[in-house]
């Protein structure tokens, strides 16, 4: 069954350090989103993404953030200089094919932990 | 703001019990309600999706409802097993491109 996978699935790194974080989504798919769930917190909406650009961004989503599709199957979340508050779980999903249900699949996450 | 709230936070239930997780919503203009599947550490499995124009979904054990007036959804387990402990979350698209999260439900099922 098809399935989003996002790499590292953990990342320990300096604050101030530059970090990339990547997905493959669903090979069909259309949109793709980027969520983050601090340590028992909710989960939270970053970014959606869309035929090339960002279509929705959140307050959390400020110019320290950035995302790219840089070829067809990658979609990568840069957060330039990370801070202490950064460190959550991050997670990369896809919709939306032919048929679009608006139906979210999810990767397993990529834990990043800023010291 | 739209907001989307879980209660209770955690429940325990005995194996075979069937069970109810609940999930309320703020905005009754909701676009669809989609519930999830959390283990510790893991990612999210989507369980079911339910579009603004249907009632319920149902898939193998789980029957989820959706009742846009009273802004409440629910999702029933029938014939609990211990491999269903995990946290359940819903989540709501109100038509802005976006998903808005409960807290969710942490359950356990007692062998």
């Amino acid at each position: 069954e098809p399935e989003v996978t996002q790499t590292p699935s953990h990342q320990v790194t300096q604050m101030g350090q530059e970090v990339i974080l990547r997905c493959v989504p669903i090979s069909n798919h259309l949109y793709f989103y980027w969520y983050r769930q601090i340590l028992g917190q909710k989960v939270e909406f970053l970014v959606s993404f869309y035929n090339n650009e960002i279509s929705e961004k959140s307050e959390i989503f400020d110019d320290q953030f950035s995302v790219e599709r840089p070829d067809g199957s990658n979609f990568t979340l840069k957060i330039r200089s990370t801070k202490l508050e950064d460190s959550a779980m991050y997670f990369c999903a896809s919709s939306g094919s032919i048929v679009n249900t608006g139906e979210l699949f999810f990767g397993e996450g990529s834990r990043l932990t800023v010291l | 703001k739209q907001e989307v709230t879980q209660i209770p936070a955690a429940l325990s239930v005995p194996e075979g019990e069937n069970l109810v997780l609940n999930c309320s919503f703020t905005d009754s203009a909701i676009y669809n309600l989609q519930w999830f599947r959390q283990d510790p550490g893991k990612g999210l499995t989507s369980l079911l999706l339910i579009q603004s124009s249907q009632r319920e979904q149902t898939s193998g054990r789980l029957n989820a409802s959706l009742d846009k007036s009273s802004g409440r959804s629910t999702l029933y387990i029938a014939a609990s097993q211990p491999g269903d402990s995990a946290t359940y979350l819903c989540a709501g698209d109100f038509g802005n491109e976006k998903l808005t999260f409960g807290t969710g439900t942490r359950l356990t099922i007692i062998p």
